[in-house]
């Protein structure tokens, strides 16, 4: 069964400078994995998706995540922090033969500090 | 073209009452996800369905949970006699459906149960 491990609890940041969360995940195959971010009381908002192709991958707000398949981990990844990227962040992995569902990570508070 | 679409947003109940939650899926999209998010925790895959048919309810507790997708109208999670543990966020996603072009999942903006 395809599982997802976000080891940190809260990535504490300052303004500007840059930011890294990271997710290793385990999954039979070739995964897809997947990065969102929900902002309080809120949905999940899709960020990016590394699917095939190049092992960087670019997204929504400036966002950016390396797959590595041999440390099989997708970290998510922004040059400058702002304080309105602080919000808590979800790593997901789909076996692509499986059913479409995914399997997320505990979640990252993430706190850009002015 | 709206997203996903949950009411409602929050919901309290009293123990050993029912609670149904709604999801519309986007427009085009066949095919829908009930995730539940305990506090502090990441979601949990509960059931995905297809128009009429469920497809994976592994995720769905053996008792008191059931979900469908009619053939016309929203998706619904019903919970019979809720008790206190059942108190989450309950989010619906869904996809236009399988295949590498239809990979990712967008997702409602949730469904709060309260059970007083």
């Amino acid at each position: 069964a395809q599982s997802v491990a976000q080891p940190e609890d809260q990535v504490n940041v300052a303004e500007g400078n840059p930011l890294t969360v990271k997710c290793t995940y385990s999954v039979s195959g070739n995964p897809y994995l997947f990065w969102y971010v929900q902002y309080p009381n809120r949905g999940l908002q899709f960020l990016l998706k590394y699917i095939t192709g190049d092992n960087l991958v670019k997204g929504s707000y400036g966002f950016e995540a390396e797959f590595n398949k041999s440390q099989t981990s997708f970290h998510l990844k922004k040059p400058s922090a702002l304080v309105s990227d602080s919000a808590l962040y979800f790593c997901a992995v789909r076996d692509p033969y499986g059913n479409n569902r995914l399997a997320f990570g505990k979640g990252n508070q993430v706190v850009v500090i002015p | 073209n709206a997203g996903v679409m949950q009411n409602p947003r929050h919901l309290v109940r009293r123990r050993g009452q029912e609670a149904r939650l709604r999801c519309s899926p986007m427009k085009g999209h066949s095919h829908v996800y009930w995730y539940r998010q305990l506090p502090e925790e990441g979601l949990k895959f509960m059931v995905y369905l297809q128009k009429e048919n469920i497809i994976d309810e592994s995720g769905m507790p053996k008792e008191r949970f059931s979900a469908e997708f009619p053939k016309e109208g929203p998706s619904i999670l019903r919970i019979q006699q809720v008790v206190r543990g059942d108190s989450a966020a309950y989010f619906c996603a869904s996809s236009p459906g399988v295949g590498v072009r239809n990979t990712e999942a967008f997702f409602g903006q949730g469904t709060r149960l309260t059970v007083v």
